[in-house]
């Protein structure tokens, strides 16, 4: 499978601060996604990032709260915004491989504390 | 409705046992169906797909599909003590972007 990285893996963040995260892959993708679990929960779909296009966001999940950016094809970034401790959660990217597949493929995801 | 119900468990089987996994889904357009495993503090690894009617088998796991009946499972056969995790089922939306919606995830106990 694709080999993808994020950064940072963990952090702690007072409320009210953004942070972003980053999500590189070895390879080009024509899709990312952006998915949140929170603790003890499943994952729950974010946004999907396609290269040169707005992301697209699922219901619950808006852009001035998670402003994506998808600069190339190897490499996104998730913005979590004006952030509260509802947002400590981990979140995670994937990508499908090989590109144009049907599996999906996970990051190690970043676990985001906010106290 | 769940679009994608699992029992949260735990199932708790000894070691060697065959572990049955189950899931429904409520969306009869679905087509692609997965399984994931996620050990604690670690992000989803995907263990099995299945697209048609009927079993795949791959080593030590069948995943098992029916779509009449919007089911699909999991056996692990010979289970062992690292088997022990969550497994989350996840079913592609009938919607673009192949949407994958996951279940809550089962938590499996395998004892030695």
């Amino acid at each position: 499978s694709a080999v993808i990285s994020q950064k940072p893996s963990r952090d702690i963040c007072q409320r009210g601060t953004s942070l972003t995260i980053q999500c590189q892959v070895d390879s080009q993708v024509t899709m990312m996604f952006w998915y949140r679990q929170q603790p003890g929960q499943s994952l729950t779909l974010i946004a999907t990032a396609n290269q040169g296009s707005e992301a697209t966001y699922e219901s619950g999940f808006v852009i001035d709260k998670f402003p994506i950016s998808r600069p190339n094809l190897t490499f996104s970034t998730l913005t979590v915004s004006n952030m509260s401790p509802e947002d400590s959660s981990i979140y995670l990217c994937s990508v499908h491989w090989p590109s144009g597949s049907n599996e999906q493929f996970f990051g190690p995801g970043t676990r985001l504390t906010v106290l | 409705q769940k679009e994608v119900e699992q029992n949260s468990g735990p199932l708790s089987v000894p070691e060697g046992a065959i572990a049955s996994l189950n899931c429904t889904y409520s969306d009869r357009g679905s087509q692609s169906f997965f399984w994931y495993r996620q050990y604690s503090g670690k992000s989803p690894e995907l263990i099995m797909s299945i697209y048609s009617n009927g079993d795949k088998e791959d080593g030590r796991f069948t995943a098992q599909l029916n779509k009449a009946s919007q089911y699909v499972s999991l056996l692990i056969r010979d289970s062992q003590p690292s088997d022990s995790a969550t497994y989350l089922c996840a079913v592609t939306s009938n919607t673009g972007f192949q949407k994958l919606v996951f279940g809550t995830g089962t938590r499996l106990l395998v004892s030695p």
